[in-house]
């Protein structure tokens, strides 16, 4: 079955710098991959979405690229702040790869910007 | 507020009990997905509907949840005789296309 692997353990990260947070997966070829904030006792808020044919989408201060080869997609966070401060998860979308499923997401990377 | 709403927010039960929560979508989306999460994993994904037809269910939900979605507006997620490892965040989250989709706040459900 598919697996998906975030950074497990908590990424400290000092304001003013940028946050890299990576997103592995194995045994699955994904149509398209997302990246979305948790904050603590909230549903996750969508960020980006990459698709397969994609090297690298950019949004504000955010940048995601995806390596089907290597399978993983790494997302960064540049000039990080505070309010940064979240848990990231990665998704990508179901079995079928058509879509109509559901996402199946990461664990999440606890992400903390200290000023 | 035009996003995703649930309720209740939170819910705490007896095991054996039955409860229900309701999601309300996005009004223009007709994708609706359930999703279960607990602490320190991400969302599971539990079901799917497209308008008012259930088009797939988790391996992961048994017989004693069920998901409705009349007329493809509002759904409810039915827990029947509910357990202690039936306590998690139920999350609801709708679209428009395949693509990003919206998340409600939540469910906090606690079964003692």
């Amino acid at each position: 079955s598919q697996k998906i692997e975030q950074n497990s353990e908590a990424l400290n990260i000092q304001e003013g710098k940028t946050a890299t947070l990576t997103c592995n997966y194995t045994n699955y070829s994904p149509a398209y991959l997302q990246w979305y904030r948790q904050d603590p006792g909230r549903g996750p808020v969508f960020l980006l979405l990459i698709r397969e044919n994609e090297k690298e989408k950019r949004k504000e201060r955010l940048k995601v690229t995806f390596d089907t080869t290597l399978k993983q997609s790494l997302f960064h966070i540049t000039a990080s702040q505070p309010a940064d401060s979240a848990t990231y998860l990665c998704a990508l979308d179901g079995d079928s790869g058509g879509g109509a499923d559901g996402l199946t997401f990461g664990k999440g990377t606890h992400l903390i910007i200290q000023p | 507020d035009t996003g995703v709403s649930q309720n209740p927010r939170h819910k705490i039960t007896k095991r054996g009990q039955n409860v229900t929560f309701r999601c309300d979508p996005i009004s223009e989306h007709n994708r609706l997905y359930w999703y279960r999460q607990t602490l320190g994993q991400g969302p599971e994904f539990l079901t799917y509907f497209q308008n008012e037809a259930q088009l797939e269910k988790s391996r992961l939900l048994s017989d004693r949840f069920s998901a409705e979605r009349p007329k493809g507006s509002f759904s409810t997620l039915e827990i029947q005789r509910t357990e202690q490892g039936d306590s998690a965040m139920y999350l609801c989250a709708s679209s428009h296309t395949v693509s990003e989709q919206f998340f409600g706040p939540g469910t906090r459900l606690t079964v003692l």
